[in-house]
């Protein structure tokens, strides 16, 4: 089953704009892994943020982490035609390793 | 490159049959995670292996079995294939507990 939901499901901007994905779960989690996917290709790992963290960066990459709202937000600055792709969030929670992935959301970079 | 490696990429076959995916993890890294991807249900965990013993059980169908090997390869495998087993099936890797997982490139199975 999944974790949760992402929002919006699907979201087009210009190049050069700034896209904001937001990712809401439902169970106490250990961390929050966000992955990005190209057209039916494999996951890419972008960024893990823990439980006991709120924010972190990673080049053009925000994230943070809202424990008491159980939600999570994935920042890309100045997009990029390359940024076209899926993205999924993807939790552990304790005493479980496995990831329990959200639906996704599909991001479209117009040039 | 995510340094774990999937074969094949790509698997034709018909129902009934069995087949078997391949997985190397990242080097050093000693837990090994299945995944499957479909259009209905998106991606879902299998089956978790640690340094050869299995760690924790997902969706896994009773048709499908998997193990990890003393050199840390893993195989999964799938038998009386259905047409609903179509999907793409990943492996991920990770090198202690609750840290990133890295995922192959997956391998599309199609059952016809």
């Amino acid at each position: 089953s999944q974790q949760g939901e992402e929002d919006p499901q699907a979201l087009s901007i210009q190049e050069g704009e700034n896209a904001t994905m937001n990712c809401s779960y439902k169970t106490s989690i250990n961390n929050l892994q966000w992955y990005r996917q190209n057209s039916g290709r494999g996951l890419v790992h972008l960024i893990l943020i823990r439980s006991n963290e709120r924010e972190k960066h990673s080049g053009r990459l925000r994230v943070t982490l809202d424990t008491s709202k159980k939600s999570s937000s994935l920042l890309i600055t100045a997009s990029r035609a390359a940024d076209t792709a899926s993205y999924f969030c993807a939790t552990t929670d304790f005493g479980n390793e496995k990831l329990t992935f959200g639906t996704g959301t599909r991001l479209t970079i117009i040039p | 490159d995510s340094g774990v490696t999937q074969t094949p990429k790509h698997l034709i076959t018909a129902t009934g049959q069995r087949v078997t995916l391949r997985c190397s993890p990242r080097s050093g890294d000693l837990s090994v995670y299945w995944y499957q991807q479909s259009l209905d249900q998106g991606l879902q965990f299998l089956i978790q292996y640690y340094n050869g013993e299995e760690r924790a059980k997902g969706n896994i169908l009773e048709r499908f079995s998997a193990q990890q090997f003393p050199d840390l390869h893993s195989e999964l495998n799938l038998s009386s294939l259905e047409l609903g087993d179509s999907a793409l099936y990943f492996c991920a890797s990770s090198e202690n507990s609750y840290n990133e997982q890295f995922f192959g490139p997956g391998t599309r199975l199609t059952v016809l």
